[in-house]
């Protein structure tokens, strides 16, 4: 079975500069995908950034990119230029390429708070 | 952008009652799921829905669950006896195919509180 996992509870960042959400992953597949999902206090869950599996290139979406290492089984997600609006809680999660059904296996979440 | 719909936002019930949980899913796409979050706690898979069945489901999903997409718009999730620890945030999401290029999108989600 697969699981996700963020050891970081609770992170907190000065606005403007860059802040590095960790997540670590376990399978057997070698097919599969990561996601960056962030909920902010309005609940809604939003697609931040996504990676494939087969990409050895980072994803990279405006200020938000991550450092994916597929032998470590690591995904981390670095915020750049950290913004009042970022603060949320994060969310990473796998989907296994194979499944039919593509359901999303999430991590424990990390809160971030960005200060002024 | 087309959303997916939830209602209601807060749904208070009390232990022992049925609870109807709705969602509107963005009206193109195929794939329906469910998926709950305890306060505080990481969001869990309840169950997927496809061509009118259960594709998957999770083991949260028992018997006291059942999904229903009732009208071709409406995709429904009711626990039949609520008990205290179904109270959570329920999330419905919908994609056009299960495929990487098609997003999963969320609705702003119902909180379930049971007394």
């Amino acid at each position: 079975a697969q699981t996700v996992t963020q050891s970081q509870p609770e992170m907190s960042v000065q606005e403007a500069e860059t802040v590095t959400l960790s997540c670590t992953y376990d399978t057997s597949e070698n097919n599969y995908y990561l996601f960056w999902y962030k909920q902010p206090p309005s609940r809604q869950m939003i697609l931040v950034i996504r990676q494939e599996a087969y990409k050895q290139q980072n994803a990279t979406e405006n200020r938000f990119s991550v450092n994916f290492q597929k032998a470590a089984k690591s995904f981390s997600l670095k915020i750049s230029d950290s913004q009042l609006g970022d603060t949320a809680m994060y969310f990473c999660a796998f989907m296994n390429g194979s499944s039919n059904t593509g359901k999303l296996i999430f991590g424990q979440g990390t809160t971030l708070q960005v200060k002024p | 952008e087309p959303e997916v719909t939830q209602t209601p936002s807060h749904q208070v019930t009390q232990m022992g009652q049925e609870v109807i949980l709705r969602c509107v899913p963005i009206s193109n796409h195929l794939y329906f799921y469910w998926y709950r979050q305890i306060l505080g706690q990481k969001v869990e898979f309840l169950v997927s829905f496809y061509n009118n069945e259960i594709s998957e489901k999770s083991e949260i999903f028992d018997d006291q669950f059942s999904v229903e997409r009732p009208d071709g718009s409406n995709f429904t999730l009711k626990i039949r006896s609520t008990k205290l620890e179904d109270s959570a945030m329920y999330f419905c999401a919908s994609r056009m195919d299960r495929v990487i290029n098609s997003p999963l999108h969320f609705g702003n989600g119902t909180r379930l509180t049971v007394t």
